[in-house]
């Protein structure tokens, strides 16, 4: 069985641009998380989909958006980038829906902001 | 509010030496869900295990094992014999069934390494 899969592996952008991740989860899988990573703020939280429906949010600004589409594939877009966006940024899915279920990562996305 | 902390940042041990990784947390919910992750260095996040909050019997899965203690809010970690491939970051996190549902909150992070 195929594990999450995130897309690109790799992004650099300038400040100002925006940007789009693609993350497929698990397949069956029907909630996808987004995480960011940072040195500095460690794991935190950015939003949940179940059933193409934001189910769930983190403490982040609006620039941080998502979608997730009837096949469960998801995308987490960021406008005006920032340098502090530079971050590892983490996938996750799991089935069923649930505070008491494992979660499945991706490899993650490196975004970099010059 | 909840929240899970690590407090040991790094760790470094020698190869067969067993190791103990802390971890505390906080929350008001009666009904919660205790975890540890692994980050090998390409980066995912790796389950290995699970507990919730109403059963504090401890486990033991070949190296590994576990002490879930509800009075003191601890729920740490052993590796037995520690091997090279056991060199990573692990993360402790927390769910919360009411409160705060799927969404992770994790600890800061362990970095483990093991010298052959």
């Amino acid at each position: 069985k195929a594990g999450v899969t995130q897309t690109p592996r790799y992004l650099i952008k300038t400040r100002g641009q925006q940007v789009t991740l693609s993350c497929s989860p698990i397949s069956g899988h029907r909630s996808v998380s987004w995480y960011q990573q940072t040195p500095g703020q460690g794991l935190q939280f950015l939003f949940e989909y179940f059933s193409e429906t934001q189910r769930n949010k983190g403490n982040f600004p609006g620039r941080f958006s998502g979608r997730q589409f009837s096949n469960s594939r998801s995308e987490m877009n960021v406008s005006t980038l920032e340098l502090g966006d530079s971050a590892l940024y983490l996938c996750a899915s799991s089935s069923p829906r649930g505070a008491n279920q494992p979660q499945h990562f991706g490899d993650g996305t490196r975004l970099s902001i010059l | 509010a909840q929240k899970v902390t690590q407090a040991q940042t790094e760790i470094s041990v020698v190869e067969k030496e067993d190791v103990t990784l802390d971890c505390v947390y906080e929350t008001r919910d009666t009904t919660y869900y205790l975890f540890w992750y692994k980050q090998p260095p390409s980066g995912e996040l790796v389950f290995l295990i699970r507990r919730n909050s109403f059963d504090e019997q401890n486990e033991i899965s070949g190296r590994y094992s576990w002490n879930f203690q509800k009075s003191t809010s601890s729920f740490n970690f052993t590796i037995t014999a520690s091997q090279v491939v056991d060199s990573a970051v692990y993360f402790c996190a927390l769910s919360e069934e009411e409160t705060s549902g799927s969404r992770l909150t994790f600890g800061e992070g362990t970095q483990l390494t093991v010298n052959p």
